[in-house]
């Protein structure tokens, strides 16, 4: 079955330090991934999702990167945070455009 | 208009009561229909897809109104455990890659 992985759980970082989430699916091969921000009592804004290995689409500007180094790997950068970006972060798969996506447990993020 | 609309509630309902959600979307070309629950600081989750015919899984029935453009979650019997958030997605025809979320529902089941 497939699984997928997000650390760390939680995250206390002073604005201005860099910041490196990561998240692995097993148990399935060529996924579509996608990192997700959800601010405290908001909705999900979309970050960034990948089709395949080096393939990144960003839909907000923002000082986010992300990269897919390998077909399951999927790494959330930032070079030097901001306050305004504390929020869970989840990273979620998919096997393709009809079928739902499956969440990692989510990082919460607090920039200090 | 946004592309997916919810009623944020919150819904306080008494434990055994039947609730209704909607969710209307703006695009009629959407194919793929999604109901998510999520609780606090959680995940979310999938709860169902929603099927042209309508589905059911055990207390939790989905419908689809395409002419309308509107899906609804119906849950009967309502326990402590379905206090949630209730996000209903849909996809997003002119990207294969998209889902498109609302903002939610919260629930919350009194007892």
């Amino acid at each position: 079955s497939q699984t997928i992985h997000q650390w760390p759980a939680t995250l206390v970082q002073p604005v201005g330090s860099p910041l490196s989430l990561e998240c692995t699916v097993e148990g399935t091969s060529n996924p579509n991934l996608y990192w997700y921000r959800q601010a405290a009592g908001r909705g999900l804004q979309l970050l960034f999702y990948s089709v395949g290995i080096g393939q990144i689409s960003s839909e907000v500007p923002q000082n986010l990167s992300a990269s897919r180094p390998q077909d399951r790997q999927f790494i959330l950068s930032s070079k030097k945070l901001l306050l305004s970006d504390s929020g869970f972060y989840l990273c979620a798969w998919s096997p393709g455009a009809d079928y739902g996506y499956t969440f990692g447990s989510g990082t919460r993020l607090t920039v200090v | 208009r946004k592309e997916v609309e919810q009623d944020p509630g919150p819904f306080n309902v008494p434990e055994g009561a039947t609730v209704a959600f909607n969710c209307t979307y703006s695009n009629s070309a959407s194919q793929s229909f999604f109901w998510y629950r999520q609780d606090c600081r959680k995940e979310p989750k999938l709860l169902m897809s929603v099927y042209s015919s309508g589905n059911e899984d055990g207390r939790f029935t989905a419908q689809l109104n395409r002419a309308s453009q509107y899906i609804s979650l119906l849950i009967r019997d309502s326990k402590l455990s379905d206090s949630a958030t209730y996000l209903c997605v849909v996809n997003m025809m002119d990207s294969n890659y998209q889902l498109i979320w609302g903002a939610g529902t919260k629930l919350i089941i009194k007892p």
